[in-house]
């Protein structure tokens, strides 16, 4: 079975706060791996795509961690703006599209 | 600009009357995906298509069908004989399957 889970929060920080949220998943044979963010009442938007090497943008650090199965995002210097759910993504082998974990929310309190 | 079309944004319809979904998307994509969304819940795949006159059922297919006979449409209907169709309908398309998707704005049904 391909599972990916979260913790579901909400995490409540204030602004300037370092939050980190971690997600796992099931299945070994996995391929690609996404962080997503989605506001309330939206849709979707894809925040970085998640390599093994770990990558960075800007307050957003995002790794990857295959021996253990666990993906995690790192915000630096939370802003008001980042309230949002964050959904950890997975594509795995095999012909099964991306598998969406739930969710964790973010609430970043001035 | 290229991009997800899903229309229209909010849909309200009787029980038990079928309710055509749309999703346009001019990005060239292959792959295109159907998920509903409850409220605080994630989503759920109903339907996915990874190539013209082709598509697999998701998790929760039952009272819901689609079609793909261009490459750039993926309509859902929605059956009278879904039991709770009262949800959010994402539409998503990515360029092959496992590369990151896409997701149109949503179709909110309500079903009175």
């Amino acid at each position: 079975r391909k599972e990916v889970e979260q913790d579901p929060g909400p995490f409540n920080v204030p602004e300037g706060a370092t939050v980190a949220f971690n997600c796992t998943y099931s299945n070994s044979a996995s391929q690609s791996f996404f962080w997503y963010r989605q506001d309330c009442r939206k849709e979707p938007k894809l925040l970085m795509s998640v390599y093994s090497s770990g990558n960075e943008d800007g307050r957003f650090t995002a790794q990857l961690n295959r021996a253990s199965q666990y993906i995690s995002l790192l915000i630096r210097d939370s802003k008001l703006s980042d309230s949002a759910t964050y959904l950890c993504v997975v594509g795995f082998s095999g012909n099964t599209p991306l598998v969406f974990g739930k969710g964790t929310r973010l609430s970043v309190i001035a | 600009d290229g991009g997800i079309t899903q229309s229209p944004k909010y849909l309200f319809r009787k029980e038990g009357q079928n309710v055509t979904l749309s999703c346009e998307q001019n990005l060239n994509h292959d792959a295109m995906y159907w998920y509903r969304q409850d409220p605080g819940q994630g989503l759920r795949l109903i339907y996915y298509s990874q190539i013209v006159n082709d598509f697999q059922k998701g998790d929760i297919a039952e009272g819901y069908s689609v079609s793909r006979e261009k490459k750039e449409s993926f309509p859902l209907t929605v059956t009278s004989a879904q039991k709770n169709p009262t949800a959010f309908y994402l539409c998503a398309s990515s360029p092959v399957r496992n590369t990151e998707a896409f997701f149109g704005q949503g179709t909110r049904l309500t079903v009175v």
